[in-house]
């Protein structure tokens, strides 16, 4: 079964140091691998997807698919990335869904 | 402005008393979701709905139900709401072909 696992409920780190957030996923096709975010009382968005391999707000994302991971990266973390973060697994359109995992809340301290 | 809107924003509810989440999008998409929010859980698929008059099952539809009239509307139902309800729902567009999902702001249902 498809599976998206965050081992990390809580990230605290210092302004300016590198943050990690760790996202392994299991799934028998091909996937299509994102990162959502989400501040404080605002809605979802989409901040990466893997097909792009694109640098949102200084993050970038990997996809491991011997180690079946995509964690997220920055290099230097400011007060703004305090946020939710969620890794989602697309699983095409005919299922219709992302699955999603449980999330991490970072937390960017001065 | 191409967006998903839902209404209400808040609501406080009893047991029992039917309620109604409204969601509609203006970007002509086929896809539409439904999602719980739950700490400690992430986001749970309620319900979706691959076109007009076609819904299927999420990871956790009992005690819901859905319909689509309208390709850009996809209302959540609750007939009987119970306090295991009380959550953030979001709703969630997206196009055929494309992964990319938009989401709603969400509403917070409290059922005491």
């Amino acid at each position: 079964a498809q599976r998206v696992t965050q081992p990390e409920k809580l990230l605290s780190v210092f302004k300016g140091a590198p943050v990690e957030l760790k996202c392994n996923y299991s799934y028998s096709g091909s996937p299509e691998l994102f990162w959502y975010v989400q501040y404080s009382r605002q809605r979802l968005q989409l901040l990466l997807r893997h097909i792009s391999r694109e640098s949102i707000k200084g993050f970038t994302a990997d996809l491991n698919k011997g180690e079946t991971s995509f964690h997220l990266k920055k290099p230097f973390a400011q007060e703004e990335d305090s946020a939710m973060y969620y890794c989602a697994l697309g699983l095409g359109d005919s299922w219709g869904k992302l699955q999603f995992g449980a999330g991490t809340q970072v937390v960017v301290t001065p | 402005e191409a967006q998903v809107t839902q209404n209400p924003r808040y609501l406080i509810t009893v047991t029992g008393k039917k309620l109604t989440v409204t969601c509609s999008q203006n970007m002509n998409h086929e896809y539409m979701s439904w999602y719980r929010q739950d700490p400690g859980l992430g986001l749970r698929q309620i319900y979706y709905s691959m076109n007009v008059e076609v819904t299927d099952k999420g990871d956790v539809p009992e005690g819901y139900k859905v319909s689509r009239k309208e390709k850009r509307n996809f209302p959540l139902i609750l007939e009987s709401p119970s306090p295991n309800q009380t959550s953030l729902y979001f709703c969630a567009s997206r196009k055929v072909g494309v992964n990319e999902q938009y989401f709603g702001p969400g509403t917070r249902l409290t059922v005491t």
